[in-house]
């Protein structure tokens, strides 16, 4: 039971370079979010889902795209890098009943250069 | 707007004994919270959760306080363990956004032996 796999694990970008951090989780969960950790900003929201097909902007959702063609998968898309992206990435999945305790993946550390 | 917050950014406590991390909210409408903890390079986990129609809840070493006048939830640990050693997230959601946390800036805890 793989739970929420996140890939890749590190990434450094250029300035204005795109590219998608990918998210699947093998628990048939309906819920689906991305989140960063900046320090002393704890995690914010920036794209979620409840479903296939339904998104919704976070909490911090500039510079970012999401789509939802599956349960399984919640790729988030970098447009353009910039250095403000610079943080660590998390996804997380949860059922949509409580209680809803998310699990998360191990992160995705991005620096933007 | 931090409307969930954790005050202390770090704790230190001596094995075996209570840990006590605070949180308060400011949005009256969160009626689910959760507590989370989270090791270096790893994504957080969920330890424990409450909703606001209880005011405490249990799970071994952990119990969860909720004050709803105060806006005020604790986490509470029982004795502690070394293992304990992490940062510790507090979260809240109301009903209709349950796919959307809003966490605090988490309160890194030290057990010293």
């Amino acid at each position: 039971n793989a739970g929420v796999t996140q890939t890749p694990k590190f990434q450094v970008l250029k300035t204005g370079q795109s590219m998608t951090l990918q998210c699947a989780q093998d628990m048939n969960h309906e819920y689906m979010s991305w989140y960063r950790q900046d320090p002393g900003m704890g995690l914010r929201l920036i794209h979620y889902s409840v479903g296939a097909g339904i998104t919704d902007q976070g909490e911090v959702p500039n510079g970012y795209n999401v789509s939802r063609s599956t349960t399984e998968d919640f790729p988030l898309r970098l447009l353009s890098a910039a250095p403000s992206q610079t943080s660590v990435y998390f996804c997380a999945s949860s059922r949509p009943v409580r209680p809803y305790g998310y699990t998360f993946g191990s992160g995705t550390r991005l620096t933007v250069v | 707007d931090q409307q969930v917050k954790q005050n202390s950014p770090s704790l230190s406590v001596q094995e075996g004994r209570i840990s006590i991390l605070n949180c308060d909210y400011t949005n009256s409408m969160f009626d689910y919270f959760l507590w989370y903890k989270k090791y270096p390079a790893e994504g957080p986990t969920f330890l424990i959760s409450i909703s606001s129609i209880k005011d405490k809840n249990e799970d071994g070493r952990f119990t969860v306080f909720l004050n709803k006048s105060a806006k005020h939830l604790s986490l509470h640990i029982v004795p502690s363990q070394p293992g304990d050693s992490a940062v510790y997230f507090c979260a809240a959601s109301f009903t209709g956004t349950a796919s959307k946390l809003t966490f605090g800036t988490g309160t890194r805890l030290q057990v010293t032996l």
